[in-house]
């Protein structure tokens, strides 16, 4: 049983370069989360994704959207990336109604 | 707004100490604490507590939580080198799964 999958494992972009990014839930999940996580920091929640749509969202802005499949796939996009949106990024994965999250490996994003 | 406070940021034992790591919160309309290891980079489940005063546990670890007094501890005990880890602590909101973590313990285990 794979659990949450996440593409790339790196990636480095410049300054107001794009970048998407690409997480497979565990099976049999349907809910997808994504989370910042800086250096030193705590995850920070970015978004929250089920049946295709953003059911909810913490405090960043417009540049991060995302997107969910109907196989429950997600991706998470950064427009005009900032030397700051240089993190971890944290996928996970659960039940609908469920606060046990499911984490992936994370994208480790660079921008120079 | 909600707030997640752990202590201490970080901790170095020997093997077969036994630690105790704090975390407190505030949080409007609580739900859950979740204690998660985060040891590279995928943060790991751990416990999930939602009643005051039962204790979880699991081998060596255990988890307790004081819903009067706002906190959670996480005790490890008879630590191991691979015990060492951040050791990350989680509240979530009722009507929502957002969960809002602190910083982070860092356990550093040596021989």
């Amino acid at each position: 049983d794979a659990g949450v999958t996440q593409s790339p494992t790196h990636l480095i972009k410049t300054r107001g370069q794009q970048v998407t990014l690409r997480c497979s839930p565990k099976s049999g999940h349907d809910t997808v989360s994504w989370y910042q996580q800086a250096l030193g920091q705590g995850p920070q929640f970015i978004f929250q994704y089920y049946e295709e749509e953003e059911r909810q969202r913490g405090n960043f802005p417009d540049r991060f959207s995302g997107h969910q499949f109907p196989n429950y796939s997600s991706e998470l996009n950064v427009n005009a990336l900032l030397l700051g949106d240089s993190a971890l990024y944290l996928c996970a994965s659960s039940l609908s109604r469920n606060e046990k999250l499911f984490f992936g490996s994370g994208t480790q994003l660079s921008v120079l | 707004e909600d707030k997640v406070v752990q202590s201490p940021l970080s901790l170095v034992v020997h093997e077969g100490d036994t630690v105790t790591l704090n975390c407190s919160y505030e949080v409007t309309n609580f739900r859950s604490l979740l204690w998660y290891k985060q040891e590279k980079k995928a943060p790991t489940f751990l416990f999930m507590l939602t009643s005051s005063g039962i204790e979880k546990k699991s081998g060596r670890l255990s988890s307790i939580l004081d819903k009067k007094e706002l906190f959670s501890i996480l005790n490890i005990t008879a630590t191991q080198t691979g015990d060492s880890a951040v050791y990350l602590c989680a509240v979530c909101q009722g009507g929502s799964e957002k969960l809002v973590f602190g910083k982070g313990t860092k356990l550093t285990v040596n021989p």
